[in-house]
């Protein structure tokens, strides 16, 4: 099975904090992601790495950044916390080739920026 | 621009009630359209992927079919276990990037 995993579960962090959130998944895959979600929303992805060192911004890049140093490793980071920046964050991860380019998701990181 | 749109928003069953979820879609390029279960707190978790008008796949209660521009998820003879979220996604070629749109879900909820 594949298995993403999400450094936490649930993090408050101060407005203006540097916030770091860390993915990894073990299936070797080439694609990963990170998404927010928010009620009424759904879910926008941030932004995507289709593989090490490269990365696309998604629909919503404004105030975060990424690191992908290796393959499994997907991390986002919020350079100045705001609290518009309070959601659930979400990664996934997909290969892109084979005609199964469905993506698997992790637990989530519920943010509070207060 | 893809747009992905479920009905109803919310949903409310009395078990072993029948129903269908409605995913209606609009893009270009159709790569696949998957179906994911969200339960309160959790990630998607991924249950189907339909790649063409007239497939149809099969998951215990749940059933998923697909048209050209719309999919449903069928549930037969829910369980109160069954409640979440049911999200729809299509994936479309969009400059060389497989994007992928979700909609916003439809909650279940199953009364015993």
């Amino acid at each position: 099975d594949v298995k993403v995993t999400q450094s936490s579960r649930y993090l408050v962090k101060r407005t203006g904090e540097k916030v770091f959130l860390e993915c990894v998944q073990d299936m070797d895959h080439e694609n990963m992601f990170w998404y927010r979600q928010d009620p009424g929303l759904g879910l926008r992805l941030i932004y995507f790495s289709y593989d090490v060192k490269m990365k696309e911004k998604g629909d919503i890049p404004e105030g975060y950044s990424v690191s992908r140093e290796k393959k499994e490793r997907f991390s986002l980071i919020l350079e100045s916390a705001s609290t518009n920046q309070t959601s659930m964050y979400l990664c996934a991860s997909s290969i892109p080739w084979g005609g199964n380019y469905e993506q698997y998701f992790g637990p989530g990181t519920r943010l509070t920026v207060t | 621009e893809d747009q992905v749109t479920q009905s109803p928003e919310a949903l409310r069953l009395q078990e072993g009630e029948s129903s269908s979820l409605n995913c209606s879609y609009t893009v270009s390029g159709l790569r696949g359209l998957f179906w994911y279960r969200q339960d309160p707190g959790k990630g998607p978790e991924f249950l189907f992927t339909l790649y063409s008008a007239g497939e149809e796949k099969e998951k215990e209660r749940l059933k998923a079919t697909l048209t050209k521009k719309e999919s449903f998820l069928h549930i037969t003879a829910p369980k109160p276990e069954d409640s979440a979220t049911y999200l729809c996604a299509v994936q479309a070629d969009s400059g060389g990037y497989q994007k992928v749109t979700f909609g916003i879900g439809t909650k279940l909820q199953v009364i015993p």
